[in-house]
């Protein structure tokens, strides 16, 4: 079985600080991971996406995330936040293979950029 | 160009009614998934399709949900016998080209919130 975690359901940091939310996985074999974004009323907003390759991974709106194998993490990083990356923020795992199709999520971390 | 779309945007139904939840996935895009999501939660997988057939059905919860897509295109999500416990927003999404290539997007529509009372 497949499964994510996010451990803060509530990251809050100041204007122009770095961030980082923080995810660790579990999946049989090689792991595809992705970051969503959600803002309120709206649908998952594709930020990021982990294949393969060079671990650090840049995607959307300045952020990053980084792929660390031995401690099956893929942490979201920005260097510099802004308000408006304010939202809920999401991770998932898809196995490789035949069950590439089913992505787990975790439950999503609150993140609050304060001016 | 266009991105998923679901509809209705809103249902609200009462116990042990049936709904049909719609979903129309960008133009091309070969694979189309169901999640659900509850409040304070994650998207739960329910199922996806490859073209016209369900490639993975395992998160359906029980026999009150099915799920087809006749045309390979538009997908309808069946619930029979609503229970107040169904409520959450039904979310779909679609890519390209899907498994085992798997390394494509998913792409989320906005959602469907099924109230159940």
């Amino acid at each position: 079985a497949q499964s994510v975690a996010q451990p803060e359901d509530q990251v809050n940091v100041a204007e122009g600080n770095p961030l980082t939310v923080k995810c660790t996985y579990s999946v049989s074999g090689n792991p595809y991971l992705f970051w969503y974004v959600q803002y309120p009323n709206r649908g998952l907003q594709f930020l990021l996406k982990y294949i393969t390759g060079d671990n650090l991974v840049k995607g959307s709106y300045g952020f990053e995330a980084e792929f660390n194998k031995s401690q099956t993490s893929f942490h979201l990083k920005k260097p510099s936040a802004l308000v408006s990356d304010s939202a809920l923020y999401f991770c998932a795992v898809r196995a490789q293979g035949t069950n590439a199709g089913k992505s787990t999520f975790g439950d999503g971390t609150t993140l609050t950029v304060k001016p | 160009g266009a991105g998923v779309s679901q509809t209705p945007s809103n249902k609200v139904t009462e116990k042990g009614k049936y709904v049909e939840l719609r979903c129309d996935p960008i133009s091309g895009h070969t694979a189309l998934y169901w999640y659900r999501q509850s409040l304070g939660q994650g998207p739960e997988f329910l199922i996806y399709f490859q073209g016209t057939g369900a490639a993975d059905d395992s998160g359906l919860p029980n026999d009150r949900f099915f799920a087809v897509r006749p045309e390979g295109s538009v997908s309808t999500l069946k619930i029979q016998r609503t229970e107040r416990g169904d409520s959450a927003v039904y979310l779909c999404a679609s890519s390209f080209r899907g498994p085992p290539q798997g390394t494509d997007t998913q792409y989320f529509g906005p959602g469907t919130r099924l109230t159940v009372l």
